[in-house]
């Protein structure tokens, strides 16, 4: 089954410890994404990556950092959470041709509550 | 700075009647759109999508209209279905940032049996 998939799909954690969102993909995509989603705000995208060791900033990267070493990989580092960064985290991808024009599979979400 | 705005949080509708879900953009470099569809729990899927060489895209009920003039796009269900309640967010991307999506607030759609 096509499929992107998040782990954790919850977590709380304190202040300042580092913490890893996965994202893994098995539909060959080499466009991937991620968003957070707050009240009010609709979906921000964080970081996206147009292929492998290719990544670049969307709309509100501060705090976060992503490596995309691999294909189907792409993980989220929350290298020193606050809480501002509190919200539900969702990973995308798509196929690169025609870029963002192709519709995205999203994953289920990753709520994070940063105390 | 919200460069896609979706002005109206929440929309009620009858089952059977149409359902026009609005939304408007600032950045004249925008010339792909698309709709995405969500449900509680669930991640965002997508709907239906028009280039800006375009300004109507039909796929089964539903519609989308761009208004290039007025940076405005709207999507139409008609018929409206229970199974249709969800959180409606329009995306818009362009320009020179060529990964970069750009989505709205989203619109609660509620439609009553």
């Amino acid at each position: 089954e096509a499929q992107v998939t998040q782990n954790p799909r919850y977590l709380i954690t304190v202040t300042g410890k580092k913490l890893t969102v996965t994202c893994s993909q098995n539909m060959n995509h080499e466009y991937m994404s991620w968003y957070r989603q707050d009240p009010g705000l609709g979906l921000r995208q964080i970081y996206y990556s147009m292929n492998v060791e290719v990544t670049d900033k969307g709309d509100v990267p501060e705090g976060y950092k992503v490596s995309r070493k691999e294909k189907r990989n792409f993980p989220l580092i929350l290298e020193s959470p606050s809480p501002n960064q509190t919200s539900l985290y969702f990973c995308a991808s798509s196929l690169l041709g025609g870029g963002i024009r192709q519709p995205q599979h999203f994953g289920d979400g990753t709520r994070l509550s940063i105390l | 700075d919200q460069q896609v705005k979706q002005n109206s949080p929440s929309l009620s509708v009858q089952e059977g009647r149409i359902s026009i879900l609005n939304c408007d953009y600032t950045n004249s470099m925008f010339d792909y759109f698309l709709w995405y569809k969500k449900y509680p729990a669930e991640g965002p899927t997508f709907l239906i999508s028009i280039s800006s060489i375009k300004d109507k895209n039909e796929d089964g009920r539903f519609t989308v209209f761009l208004n290039k003039s007025a940076k405005h796009l709207s999507l139409h269900i008609v018929p409206s279905q229970p199974g249709d309640s969800a959180v409606y967010f329009c995306a818009a991307s362009g320009g020179t940032s060529y990964g970069k999506l750009t989505f709205g607030q989203g619109t609660i759609l509620t439609v009553h049996p």
